[in-house]
């Protein structure tokens, strides 16, 4: 498996526009995360679904950030209007169902408000 | 409220010693599960090792190993003999199932220097 797969990689925009963070889990995985990393704030998680079922969205810092998953295998994190304060690495992880069992990240996107 | 704290924002260790990240956290779920990551510089998030609150013995994997004492709520992170590729950021995180909840979040980590 490719393991989880984020796209774009790095996102430069302008205060605004909208922004879709992209994110495709590795195949079987029941779970789905949206985590965003910044220096102050370090790793907080945004939101998470189960089986493509929003479980858990209180970590959405307001109404600007919406996420979506159609599928088993497509997520998506859209930030409408972007602000330069959204600036972070925001990383989607998927994991199965099992209790023992450890999120695999993607490799993140860089995204750079201006 | 689940709450992940890492005391030490930054540690500087000489190569081949041994480390201890330390990793307390809070929970009134009788039922979880630690996990510590690695980020290195180039920024991906790399599992290291579990612990279930369950779990009878320490967990270890390699030159790594966690010192869990429940009664205390700490999960300690000890890696053995440092390498110099071991520097990197590293995050102790709690998995719990309050409510019906089932989500995993990360303490704010500890910057790990290895010097040569």
């Amino acid at each position: 498996d490719a393991g989880v797969i984020q796209s774009p990689r790095h996102e430069v925009t302008e205060m605004g526009q909208e922004v879709t963070l992209r994110c495709k889990p590795i195949s079987g995985h029941d779970y789905l995360f949206w985590y965003r990393q910044t220096m102050m704030r370090g790793l907080e998680l945004l939101i998470y679904f189960n089986n493509n079922v929003p479980i858990d969205d209180s970590g959405m810092p307001e109404d600007r950030f919406s996420a979506k998953m159609p599928n088993a295998s497509f997520s998506t994190l859209k930030i409408q209007p972007s602000e330069p304060r959204d600036s972070a690495v925001y990383f989607c992880a998927s994991r199965t169902g099992g209790w023992n069992t450890e999120a695999f990240f993607g490799q993140g996107t860089r995204l750079t408000v201006v | 409220a689940q709450k992940i704290t890492q005391t030490q924002p930054g540690m500087f260790v000489q190569e081949k010693e041994a480390v201890t990240l330390d990793c307390t956290y809070d929970t009134s779920d009788p039922s979880y599960g630690l996990f510590w990551y690695k980020q290195p510089s180039s920024g991906e998030m790399i599992f290291l090792i579990y612990q279930g609150s369950y779990d009878q013995q320490n967990a270890t994997e390699g030159r790594y190993s966690l010192n869990f004492q429940k009664a205390r709520k700490s999960a300690n992170l000890v890696i053995s003999a440092s390498q110099l590729g071991d520097s990197a950021m590293y995050f102790c995180a709690m998995r719990s199932t309050m409510n019906r909840d089932d989500k995993i979040i990360f303490g704010k980590g500890t910057r790990l220097h290895i010097l040569p």
